[in-house]
């Protein structure tokens, strides 16, 4: 009953360095999401999955990318990183939407 | 442009005391309204969901709707230091993935 899990938990890196967030969930849930969540911003969406083999972009997608490699898993790719992504990302997935959503415990990403 | 607007504190109240927190949205066409608490350095969690116009209660939290006013609220009553967390609003879009949009939250200070 792992839930949904995402890795790594925490990650420093340089400016211009690329990485991938990941992100899996066990409960057989058709919709996946990534979130960034600045001070005072509340939670934005970045990018989603309605299910296996579709992606959209969210309210700002810019400097990412996503991959949904299958039902359970979802990536989330910053290509050349920049300090304007430093932020706290949620992966988060849901059943039907109307039961709401199952975060991730969160990568806390800091870009120096 | 969706929009999700919370009181936005920080609220203090004293332990026992009904703490009230506020939401108003800007799509009409919403139809599922979620409430989140997200202590902090964890991910958000749910709390509540409302769908109809009124009150919904579990135990010491009400969740009321008004979709005339596009307005959702959440009472805690006899808060606990315990409830002390970020309460987060979220209204589901109509699109095929559910996507929420959050408010920025509201910080709750219970004091013993």
């Amino acid at each position: 009953n792992a839930g949904v899990t995402q890795t790594p938990k925490f990650q420093v890196l340089k400016t211009g360095q690329s990485m991938t967030l990941q992100c899996a969930q066990d409960m057989n849930h058709n919709s996946m999401y990534w979130y960034r969540q600045d001070p005072g911003m509340g939670l934005r969406l970045i990018y989603y999955s309605a299910s296996e083999g579709t992606t959209d972009k969210g309210e700002v997608p810019n400097g990412y990318n996503v991959s949904r490699l299958n039902k359970r898993e979802f990536s989330l790719r910053l290509e050349s990183a920049a300090p304007s992504q430093t932020s706290v990302y949620f992966c988060a997935s849901s059943q039907t939407g109307r039961d709401g959503y199952t975060f991730g415990s969160g990568t806390r990403l800091t870009v120096v | 442009q969706k929009e999700v607007e919370q009181n936005s504190g920080p609220l203090s109240v004293p332990e026992g005391a009904i703490a009230s927190l506020n939401c108003t949205y800007s799509d009409r066409g919403s139809q599922s309204f979620f409430w989140y608490r997200q202590y902090s350095g964890k991910s958000p969690e749910l709390i509540m969901f409302i769908y109809s116009n009124g009150d919904k209660e579990d135990g010491r939290f009400t969740a009321q709707l008004n979709k005339a006013s596009q307005y959702v609220s959440l009472l805690i009553r006899d808060s606990q230091p315990s409830d002390s967390a970020t309460y987060l609003c979220a209204v589901e879009g109509s699109g095929s993935a559910r996507q929420l949009t959050f408010g920025s939250g509201t910080q709750l200070t219970v004091l013993p």
